[in-house]
């Protein structure tokens, strides 16, 4: 069974500093990972998937890196800013077209 | 493109009552998934429809509830009779069917459930 875990679950920075995001997941027999954002009330925005033949992703100041042998993917986040001000969700895909297995996600907190 | 839209997005009933939610996919895609995260835990997956037949129901928590997606295009989940446990947000996403490892799933925005 895949469990996928999220540590801390809670992180408070200031402002324009680097930050790095972890996920761990115990099953390496993944098909992607992908890496959410969630908003107060609202719901999930994919912001980079990472195929299990690939090994990072970037999409302007996210990069995503995957290490399956290891079972982790960090999430990188250059020059934080409120706005990133967020909660996180790490999500393992075991097939196509199968279910999602969550972490339970951290939630950033960027001061200005 | 409209993204996947859940009604209601929140509901407040008595415990022993009924409440359905309802999804609406993105147009087009087969894959329908109904997902559920309670207070202090992680997001949780319920069941999988692909078109009208359910692919997977191996989340679904009892026989209390009960999911439909009638014609393979907008799906329902019932829950009756609701219990103090069932609280939480209900989240439906959808995909293609031959996505391929690329293909992410979108998520609506949830229903918040409170069982009082």
């Amino acid at each position: 069974k895949q469990e996928v875990t999220q540590i801390p679950a809670a992180l408070s920075v200031p402002e324009g500093e680097n930050l790095v995001l972890n996920c761990s997941f115990t099953d390496s027999a993944i098909y992607n990972l992908q890496w959410f954002r969630q908003d107060p009330g609202k719901g999930l925005t994919s912001l980079l998937l990472i195929q299990s033949s690939q090994r990072e992703q970037t999409s302007g100041r996210l990069n995503a890196s995957l290490d399956k042998s290891s079972g982790r993917s960090t999430l990188y986040i250059a020059a934080s800013q409120p706005g990133d001000s967020a909660t996180y969700l790490c999500a393992v895909g075991r097939g196509a077209n199968s279910k999602l297995t969550f972490g339970k996600g951290i939630t950033l907190s960027v001061r200005p | 493109e409209a993204g996947v839209t859940q009604f209601p997005s929140h509901s407040v009933i008595e415990k022993g009552q009924t409440v359905t939610l309802r999804c609406d996919p993105i147009s087009g895609h087969d894959n329908l998934y109904w997902y559920r995260r309670v207070m202090g835990k992680e997001i949780k997956f319920l069941l999988h429809f692909v078109k009208e037949s359910k692919q997977d129901e191996s989340g679904m928590p009892n026989n209390r509830f009960l999911a439909e997606r009638t014609g393979g295009t907008y799906s329902t989940l019932k829950v009756q009779p609701a219990e103090l446990e069932d609280s939480g947000v209900y989240f439906c996403a959808s995909s293609k069917l031959a996505g391929g490892p690329r293909e992410t799933q979108y998520f609506g925005p949830g229903t918040r459930l409170l069982v009082l």
